[in-house]
């Protein structure tokens, strides 16, 4: 079973904050995104990347940075946290290829921005 | 671009009756891969269900789904509704030359006695 392991569970700042929150997947997976999730608009993509050093940009990504550091290691940062940002954020890796694109995704982070 | 269109954001069903969530997709793509998601509160969203097969039913744990290119769409259905198919349900649409994923908005089901 593919494993998507994110880090913190929940976490809590203040307004202009500084939050880094971690997944690591072992799957060996070349694509990772992070995705948050907000009642009335679902899953959002807010970056995602296909390999080590790499980073592309998704759909609502203001306020957001990202790093992959490794194949398994991927990051996002919010470097002056807003109260909009207040969300359920989600890790997922997937691979590509026949038949082989299939999301898992993380247990998610709890953010909370006061 | 491409995009999902679910029309029911909360949906509440009596347990035992039929389930149909409704989803519709847009691609210029012509080989898409649809998915249904399943999120049940404090779990990791997981894969309930996918297709890239048009008219062919995809079945799996009591529920099935066909994906019709003619009309776009890909609704989930299932016969009887259970307590414990409460959850959050995505639907979502593959576009392999991006390497992406397009979700819907999502569906809550609620399922009471």
């Amino acid at each position: 079973e593919a494993a998507v392991t994110q880090s913190p569970r929940n976490k809590v700042t203040v307004t202009g904050g500084n939050v880094t929150l971690s997944c690591r997947q072992t799957n060996s997976h070349n694509y990772m995104y992070w995705y948050r999730q907000d009642t009335g608009h679902g899953l959002r993509l807010i970056h995602y990347s296909y390999g080590a050093g790499n980073l592309q940009i998704g759909d609502v990504p203001d306020g957001y940075k990202a790093t992959r550091t490794t194949q398994e290691d991927f990051f996002l940062l919010l470097e002056l946290a807003s109260p909009s940002q207040t969300s359920l954020y989600f890790c997922a890796s997937s691979d590509w290829g026949e038949g082989q694109n299939t999301l898992y995704f993380g247990a998610g982070t709890r953010l909370s921005v006061l | 671009g491409d995009s999902v269109t679910q029309t029911e954001g909360l949906v509440t069903l009596t347990e035992g009756l039929p389930v149909m969530l409704n989803c519709t997709y847009q691609t210029i793509y012509s080989n898409p891969f649809l998915f249904w998601y399943v999120h049940y509160l404090n779990e990791s969203p997981r894969l309930l269900l996918k297709s890239s097969t048009d008219n062919k039913r995809t079945e799996h744990q009591g529920f099935h789904a066909t994906l019709h290119k003619s009309s776009s769409s890909f609704h989930l259905q299932k016969s009887s509704a259970q307590l414990s198919d409460s959850a959050l349900y995505y639907c979502a649409l593959s576009d392999p030359g991006y390497q992406n994923f397009y979700f819907g908005k999502g569906t809550s089901l609620t399922v009471i006695p």
